[in-house]
């Protein structure tokens, strides 16, 4: 069952820490997206990959958030350094692209992130 | 600016009534919408995606309206269930915008 993969579920960290979010897609899909949600925001975009190329990464704090597609099968969110406010639960989520429509995406569980 | 729209409050209703969750959306012009289900502590899930030639599409209990000249959606649960209580994410895209950006969702309660 195919599915994406998501670690860490969890992570408590200390303000000013690295912390960082990896993410496997499913096989065969060429485009990945991360989402960060919380109460307040909702589901905002982060950043988004099209065959590991960066497409679009406007909606993240550039001054401390990286990702990337290092490969195929491994996307990563990097917050460096964090802060309280980036406390969320971030997703990752994969999909097919072809003819001009983005079609059904499959979401890992999420990432919880605490920043004390 | 871009903007998509839903019921930012809860949605209650009865088992087996009809419920409708709107999805307004602003300066977009999409080419489809699609529909997704979030249970808390879960990722969302695909439900159902619909193009703008197509008006009105069905899935089981799920309808799923299209309207590009009142610029909106409507998602429709018939013989509601508690099972169906979930808060509902519509994200609109198309080829000249090819990040799939989520409203903010709108709580759907359904009691017994």
């Amino acid at each position: 069952d195919a599915r994406v993969t998501q670690t860490p579920r969890h992570k408590v960290t200390e303000m000013g820490q690295e912390v960082t979010m990896r993410c496997q897609p499913i096989l065969g899909h060429n485009t990945v997206f991360w989402y960060r949600q919380t109460m307040m925001q909702g589901l905002e975009l982060l950043a988004y990959f099209r065959n590991r190329a960066p497409l679009d990464d406007s909606g993240m704090p550039k001054d401390r958030f990286s990702a990337e597609m290092p490969d195929a099968t491994l996307a990563t969110l990097k917050i460096q350094p964090s802060e309280p406010r980036d406390s969320a639960v971030y997703f990752c989520a994969s999909g097919l692209r072809a003819g001009g429509v983005t079609g059904e995406l499959f979401f890992g569980e999420g990432s919880r992130l605490t920043v004390l | 600016s871009q903007k998509i729209e839903q019921n930012s409050e809860a949605l209650n209703i009865q088992e087996g009534k009809t419920a409708t969750l709107t999805c307004n959306y602003t300066n977009y012009s999409p080419a489809y919408l699609q529909w997704y289900r979030q249970d808390p502590g879960r990722g969302p899930v695909f439900l159902l995606l619909i193009r703008e030639n197509e008006k009105e599409k069905r899935k089981e209990r799920l309808k799923v309206t299209f309207d590009t000249t009142l610029k909106q959606s409507l998602f429709h649960i018939t013989a509601s269930q508690p099972a169906d209580s979930a808060t509902y994410l519509c994200a609109p895209g198309g080829p000249g915008f090819q990040k799939l950006v989520f409203g903010t969702g709108t709580r759907l309660l359904v009691s017994p």
